[in-house]
């Protein structure tokens, strides 16, 4: 089945750790996104890609880093610059067709990252 | 100013009655549209996807958009317990551009 997969679904930081999301997709989608969600609010953008080997600042940038080697991946890193890392963080990717039409997108399942 | 507003509720409603959720946007340059449902602890799972202004009917479910006013809508006919979640609205460009969320809103259906 087509989807995305997020791992781990749990992951715990010591403080002035750096720790990587894994986000994969084989949906063949071009664009793929980084959120941050905390209790209670809604989806904050962290990073997206549009294509491999280009992607941009969202708007919560600070303290974390991505890279798109590969169309099919987006691993996030948290690194010890955030502050404050412990959320829920959402993958999600969207496929532009040649049209320049959008498709509706798609959401990982999650992880979810303390600080410990 | 947010792009996207939706207000966060709670909005609880009795079993079988019609939820009524809405967004508003700033970005006329938005002209894709989606509904969500995030359950808790959940990724948001998608409900409704729309283009063009007007009526999209799926079940009991029934998605409006409005691009003059930038104003988009989403209904639950029927509603019933297990409806209870926080529903987000997202909207992108046709320039390819940021997948932008309003801050969901929390529905309760009390049985």
């Amino acid at each position: 089945d087509g989807g995305i997969t997020q791992s781990p679904k749990y992951l715990f930081r010591k403080e002035g750790q750096n720790v990587t999301l894994s986000c994969e997709q084989n949906l063949n989608h071009d664009a793929m996104y980084w959120y941050r969600q905390d209790p209670g609010q809604g989806l904050r953008l962290i990073y997206y890609s549009q294509i491999v080997n280009d992607f941009q600042k969202g708007d919560i940038a600070e303290g974390y880093s991505v890279s798109r080697e590969k169309k099919e991946s987006f691993p996030l890193t948290v690194t010890s610059a955030q502050k404050n890392p412990t959320a829920f963080y959402l993958c999600a990717s969207t496929h532009q067709s040649k049209t320049g039409i959008n498709t509706e997108a798609f959401f990982g399942q999650g992880t979810r990252l303390t600080v410990v | 100013q947010k792009e996207v507003e939706q207000d966060p509720g709670p909005l609880s409603v009795p079993e079988g009655a019609i939820v009524s959720l809405n967004c508003t946007y700033s970005n006329s340059a938005f002209q894709y549209f989606m509904w969500y449902r995030q359950y808790s602890r959940k990724g948001p799972e998608l409900l409704m996807y729309t283009y063009s202004s007007g009526n999209k009917e799926d079940g009991r479910f029934t998605a409006q958009v409005d691009k003059s006013s930038k104003y988009i809508s989403l209904f639950i006919r029927d509603s019933q317990p297990s409806d209870s979640a926080t529903y987000l609205c997202a909207m992108i460009s046709d320039s390819w551009g940021k997948l932008q969320f309003g801050a969901g809103t929390q529905v309760v259906v009390t049985p």
